[in-house]
């Protein structure tokens, strides 16, 4: 089994739509998560944090079920600008992180 | 926020030869620095991880004679792939942390194409 799954989409909405996404681990000792967006040929940058309590960015909501050790990402609201693939990235030990294959989500006018 | 940086941003090389990447942080020391590459649609993979002033520690089936890690200084690491063959082809990442939050920044990424 993967270290962290998520599934590929894509996920194709119209603008203004809410999509949600789930990222599995099998880590049940991981204590950091984090989602990261990545554009076409660029480097992985930072979306969120994910706390145990869930938390929220403007239009963006992460949550974390410890119990089924999946993270999720709501978009609400979708703006073309969101279209890229987003990682989701949980730790194993000593700060490594192990990435899943990204989600890629395109918001469509 | 923590930058790296790293460089080239591309490079095309020929079969056989060597390339070398630097991964360097900015505004902070990282004592500790990963290497990541990443095939196309696919997720990130850590070669191995940099630590300054010691040797690298890499990852089940990397070689450590192909892809030659040194971190000499707090800021800076490299990366050399030796003799590369075309497979080698990927997208190179390096990235560190600041050790506060686990939250790892990026380089931007070396895209290495093997003739």
């Amino acid at each position: 089994r993967k270290e962290v799954e998520q599934d590929p989409g894509p996920f194709n909405v119209p603008e203004g739509a809410t999509v949600a996404f789930n990222c599995t681990y099998s880590n049940s000792a991981s204590q950091s998560f984090f989602w990261y967006r990545q554009d076409c040929r660029k480097e992985p940058k930072l979306l969120m944090s994910v706390y145990s309590s869930g938390n929220e960015d403007g239009r963006f909501t992460a949550q974390l079920n410890r119990a089924s050790q999946y993270i999720s990402l709501l978009i609400r609201d979708s703006k073309l600008s969101d279209s890229a693939t987003y990682l989701c990235a949980v730790d194993s030990n000593d700060y490594k992180l192990s990435f899943g294959a990204g989600t890629t989500v395109t918001v469509r006018a | 926020g923590a930058v790296v940086s790293q460089h080239p941003s591309r490079v095309i090389c020929k079969s056989g030869t060597s390339v070398k990447i630097e991964c360097r942080s900015l505004d902070f020391q990282a004592t500790t620095m990963f290497w990541y590459r990443q095939f196309p649609k696919k997720s990130l993979m850590l070669m191995a991880t940099s630590n300054e002033g010691s040797k690298a520690t890499y990852e089940q089936g990397v070689e450590k004679d192909k892809f030659l890690i040194n971190h000499a200084s707090l800021t800076l690491s490299t990366l050399t792939v030796t003799s590369a063959h075309p497979e080698d082809s990927s997208f190179y990442i390096c990235s560190a942390n600041t050790g506060n939050t686990g939250e790892l920044f990026f380089g931007e990424g070396s895209r290495l194409t093997v003739l």
